[in-house]
Parts: structure tokens; sequence; C-alpha cells
């Protein structure tokens, strides 16, 4: 049964410096791998998708790395913004199923 | 571009009424999820649709039905809501190898 941990739980930061939050996860048989953002009382934004055959994606100052083989997965945020607080969960989608299988997610908080 | 929409986005429901939770997306995404939120327990899904006309349980999905009405429409009902189905409510949908796109949520509240 495919399990999705996120190390820590909680991250607390001054602004402007890079962080990596991290993403693990016990079944390398996966399509994809997707990080996602949640502010508080809103949905989630689908903020990087990684393919199981591709190391990495990026997207501004965010970047996504997959290592299938060891099964994890990091989000590197660079320059941290205190508009970068929120949580970040991450979700991989197994070949089995339709279904994402989530972690609980990192709540991050920047300080001014 | 909508992308999710939900509806309602707030409701307070006495136990043993019910109700039906609307969902619609305008991407043609063929899958459609719905998710309860719950504090100290993260995203659980309740049923899902990989394709219109099929409906599967997910993880939670007792105390729900659900109905894919077209390739747009994914409705979740509580037929006599209970106070454990407090939540946060999110449809989602989504091709296989693609992004998930989340709707805003339903935020219900049964007393």
């Amino acid at each position: 049964k495919q399990e999705v941990t996120q190390i820590p739980a909680a991250l607390s930061v001054p602004e402007g410096e890079n962080l990596v939050l991290n993403c693990s996860f016990t079944d390398s048989a996966i399509y994809n791998l997707q990080w996602f953002r949640q502010d508080p009382g809103k949905g989630l934004t689908s903020l990087l998708l990684i393919q199981s055959s591709q190391r990495e994606q990026t997207s501004g100052r965010l970047n996504a790395s997959l290592d299938k083989s060891s099964g994890r997965s990091t989000l590197y945020i660079a320059a941290s913004q205190p508009g970068d607080s929120a949580t970040y969960l991450c979700a991989v989608r197994p070949h089995s199923n339709y279904q994402l299988i989530w972690g609980a997610g990192t709540k991050l908080i920047i300080k001014p | 571009n909508a992308g999710v929409t939900q509806t309602p986005k707030f409701q307070v429901l006495k136990t043993g009424q019910s109700m039906t939770l609307q969902c619609a997306q305008d991407m043609n995404h063929n899958s459609m999820y719905w998710y309860r939120q719950d504090p100290g327990m993260g995203l659980r899904l309740i049923y899902y649709s990989a394709s219109e006309g099929t409906t599967d349980k997910g993880e939670v999905p007792n105390g729900y039905n659900v109905s894919r009405l077209n390739k747009r429409e994914f409705s979740l009902r509580l037929e006599s809501a209970a106070p454990s189905q407090t939540s946060v409510y999110f449809c989602a949908s989504s091709e296989v190898q693609a992004r998930a796109f989340f709707g805003q949520g339903t935020r219900l509240t049964v007393v």
C-alpha cells in the first residue's frame, strides 16, 4: 500500500531564506507526483507536476525534484517571502488506480 | 476560465437532513473526485469518477452517494447527515497524467 510522508509537519523561517520541503513515498510505481499549496480557508492549487520519467520541474522560485528509486521528492523555494506562507502538500498518483495518495502537509510560515 | 466550481460554499444542516453538494468543471476532464478534509486527518477520498458513467468508492464512502451527471458535473449527496460529517468538502478534476484542479470547498456543519 502506497504511503506518503511529509517532514517536517511545520516550518518557520525568516524572509529571504532558501528552504526545502520533503516528501517520501513507499512504492516507486507512480505515474507522477504533484506539489500543492493550500492557503487557510481555501482550496488547493497545484504548483508543480513531475511525471515519473522526469527528474525535476521548475516554476519561478519553485523547483521540485523526483527520485523514484529512493522514493523521495523535494520542493525547493528560493528567496522565501511572507506570501509563501501556506500549507504545502505532495501527492502521488500510483500506476494501479486513478486516486491520488496524499501526504499530511507541511505548514510553512515565513517571518517578515 | 472558471475551473472547478462548487456550491454551496457554506451550509449548516440539522442531524438527519439531506443535501446535495454540486460540482462542475469546464476543463473537459474525464476524472472527478470528492474529498473531505478534517483537522489532523488530511485529505480523504470519498468517491471518484474515472470517466463519465463510472463511479467508485474511495477511502471513506459510508454515508455518501454520488452521481456523475455528465462529463462536467459530479454531485455528492448526504442522505441523512450526521455530526461526524461536519467537514470541509472539496471537489477536484483531472486527467490521469495531468494536474488536479480543486474547487474552493464547501464548509459543512451538522448540528
